[in-house]
């Protein structure tokens, strides 16, 4: 089954810390993965694809295809980081028909 | 540039009554159209994408129906809501199928009582 799970709910950490919120998936083929990302009072929008390899606001995130993980990464959290991040992946030639994850909460504390 | 609405933000409509929700995308021409659910605890799920004019396919069995009279405009309709209609409701275009980023709107809170 097709399918993307993030194991927290709520991630909490205070200012400075590294965060790490965990995506993994289950597609038989070769998805392609991303990270939306949705913070107060704004539209969900798109954060990082692993197909670009690129930073994102400090974040990365690494597709590990033996343990098909997605993992975002910071190594150092801002406030500005609290939204709500959702995993989510999309077969090949599939435009934006997307399997997203139920979410994690980000809340960064000063 | 490419904007998309959707309206309306927030909706409070009693079991048994119709529903229509609204989306438009100004900008670009033939999008790739999707509406999305949120149900309380779950994360996103794809109900409908539309890849032209009339052209409907629907991902999950369910009460909702979709259409799509104008290339930019798309509609999410039921005759008869039901509680567990309840949810958040969000409009996405891509350009294309090839092209995988999705732009959404603001979402709609239907709220089934």
């Amino acid at each position: 089954a097709q399918r993307v799970t993030q194991p927290e709910k709520l991630l909490s950490v205070f200012k400075g810390a590294p965060v790490e919120l965990k995506c993994n998936y289950s597609y038989s083929g070769s998805p392609e993965l991303f990270w939306y990302v949705q913070y107060s009072r704004q539209r969900l929008q798109l954060l990082l694809r692993h197909i670009s390899r690129e930073s994102i606001k400090g974040f990365t995130a690494d597709l590990n295809k033996g343990e098909t993980s997605f993992h975002l990464k910071k190594p150092f959290a801002q406030e500005e980081d609290s939204a709500m991040y959702y995993c989510a992946l999309s077969g090949g030639n599939q435009g934006g028909k997307l399997i997203f994850g139920q979410g994690t909460e980000l809340s960064v504390k000063p | 540039s490419q904007t998309i609405h959707q309206w309306p933000a927030t909706l409070v409509q009693p079991v048994g009554s119709p529903l229509s929700l609204e989306c438009t995308v100004e900008g670009t021409s033939n999008p790739n159209l999707y509406w999305y659910r949120q149900a309380a605890g779950r994360g996103l799920q794809l109900l409908f994408y539309s890849v032209g004019i009339g052209q409907i396919s629907s991902e999950v069995p369910q009460n909702l129906s979709a259409s799509r009279p104008q290339d930019r405009q798309f509609i999410l309709s039921s005759k008869k809501l039901l509680l567990s209609d309840s949810g958040f409701y969000l409009c996405a275009w891509s350009r294309d199928l090839k092209n995988t980023e999705a732009f959404f709107g603001q979402g709609t809170r239907l709220t089934v009582v």
